[in-house]
């Protein structure tokens, strides 16, 4: 069964300092992609930054990098140069690419951490 | 604003009532998919839409549960006679197609039974 596990229920981090925000998955698919996404207050999605499990490369947008380490089914978000802003939860997903013929469309999200920027 | 809309924002209800939400995808986008989000959880899938075809259904929707996408533009998710454990955030989302990996997320209706 495809799961993401999120351990770190809560984070602080200092402003303008780096953090990083842990995340694993398990599934038996070898296509699939990871994501990360963010939901201020307002609750609203935010889509941060996408991983496939082919890619090479680390993916990397602006502020947010993820460590991606595939032997291990890691994916953990690194958010660099803190701001007050980027208070909020951080969830983990994963959607399996293409399984049993079907493409599956889905996210299968973890239970998310809540990051705290101290001024 | 082109991008996911969701109606209404807040719902209040009693128990046993029926409610419906809407959802307006971005224009171009032939998926759409809906979630659950329950408090402290991350958003749980639903069921989602090739079109106007009901692609997938996950064993978490209910026979209480159903989900139109007639024209293949807006989606209704009905709830009848809502149960208490119904109250969370239902969160719509978009994507171009199946190969396109962003999903767009609406800002969610809030969903009270008391």
């Amino acid at each position: 069964a495809q799961k993401i596990t999120q351990t770190q229920p809560g984070m602080f981090v200092q402003e303008k300092e780096a953090v990083t925000l842990d995340c694993t998955y398990d599934t038996s698919d070898p296509s699939y992609g990871l994501f990360w996404y963010k939901q201020p207050s307002s609750g609203e999605m935010i889509f941060l930054i996408y991983q496939g499990s082919y890619d090479q490369q680390n993916a990397t947008e602006g502020r947010y990098s993820l460590n991606f380490q595939k032997a291990r089914k890691s994916a953990n978000l690194v958010i660099s140069a803190s701001q007050l802003g980027d208070s909020a939860m951080y969830f983990c997903a994963m959607r399996v690419e293409i399984s049993h013929g079907g493409s599956q469309g889905n996210l299968i999200f973890g239970k998310g951490t809540k990051l705290s920027v101290k001024p | 604003d082109t991008g996911v809309s969701q109606d209404p924002r807040h719902k209040i209800t009693k128990r046993g009532q029926n409610v419906t939400f809407r959802c307006d995808p971005i224009s171009e986008h032939n998926r759409l998919y809906w979630y659950r989000q329950t408090l402290g959880q991350g958003p749980e899938f639903l069921t989602y839409f090739q079109n106007e075809a009901q692609l997938e259904k996950s064993r978490l929707l209910s026979d209480r549960f159903s989900a139109e996408r007639p024209k293949g533009s807006f989606s209704t998710l009905e709830i009848q006679r809502t149960e208490q454990g119904d109250s969370a955030m239902y969160l719509c989302a978009s994507s171009l197609s199946a190969v396109s990996y962003e999903q767009y997320f609406g800002p969610g209706t809030r969903l009270t039974v008391t």
